[in-house]
């Protein structure tokens, strides 16, 4: 069965400096790995998301995130941090099988301090 | 621009009614989730179709709750009777296989 992990409920970083949110997955087949992002009150919106290629993968706001096959994880990065990035963010997983399904870890919420 | 719509935004009801939620996937995207999300269980997948066919229902209650594709522009999910733990927000949330998935704003379902 696929599987996401985010292994910090909260991370903390002052603004302007680089930030890192964990995830590290599982899955059967070949991963497509996501990252969104959920504002209070408001539905998750798309970042980015890994399917093949370049292991590091370009998305909005600045963000950015590498795949690393061997460690299974798929990392958030930023490298300047801004207020407005506070927020709860999402990793998911569909595996390439039939069923393809999209599952979520359990989200962490990025709190950058002014 | 194409978006996940979802009906209503906000929902109380009384404890044994039944409570109907509505989606229209975004035009063309053959797969169509649906999610609940709470503090203590975080964002759960309750049911997931591709072609209007349910392909996954596993995470979701089944003597309470039923999810539907009558057409390929209205997702449906009921829960019959609705119960306090049933309180969270919904999320309804489309796409393309294999692909990332676009979420509506949710219906925040308050059963008292």
């Amino acid at each position: 069965a696929q599987s996401v992990a985010q292994p910090e409920d909260q991370v903390n970083v002052a603004e302007g400096n680089p930030l890192t949110v964990k995830c590290t997955y599982s899955v059967s087949g070949n991963p497509y790995l996501f990252w969104y992002v959920q504002y209070p009150n408001r539905g998750l919106q798309f970042l980015l998301k890994y399917i093949t290629g370049d292991n590091l993968v370009k998305g909005s706001y600045g963000f950015e995130a590498e795949f690393n096959k061997s460690q299974t994880s798929f990392h958030l990065k930023k490298p300047s941090a801004l207020v407005s990035d506070s927020a709860l963010y999402f990793c998911a997983v569909r595996d390439d099988g039939a069923t393809n399904k999209l599952i979520f870890g359990t989200g962490t919420l990025l709190a950058v301090q002014p | 621009d194409a978006r996940v719509t979802q009906t209503p935004r906000h929902k109380v009801t009384e404890m044994g009614q039944e409570v109907t939620m509505r989606c229209q996937p975004i035009l063309g995207h053959n797969t169509v989730f649906w999610y609940r999300q709470t503090m203590m269980q975080g964002l759960e997948l309750l049911a997931y179709f591709r072609n209007r066919a349910p392909l996954d229902d596993s995470g979701m209650p089944k003597d309470r709750f039923s999810a539907e594709m009558p057409d390929a522009t209205l997702a449906t999910l009921k829960i019959q009777p609705s119960e306090p733990r049933d309180s969270a927000v919904y999320f309804c949330a489309s796409g393309e296989q294999g692909s990332e998935a676009f979420f509506g704003q949710g219906t925040r379902l308050t059963v008292v």
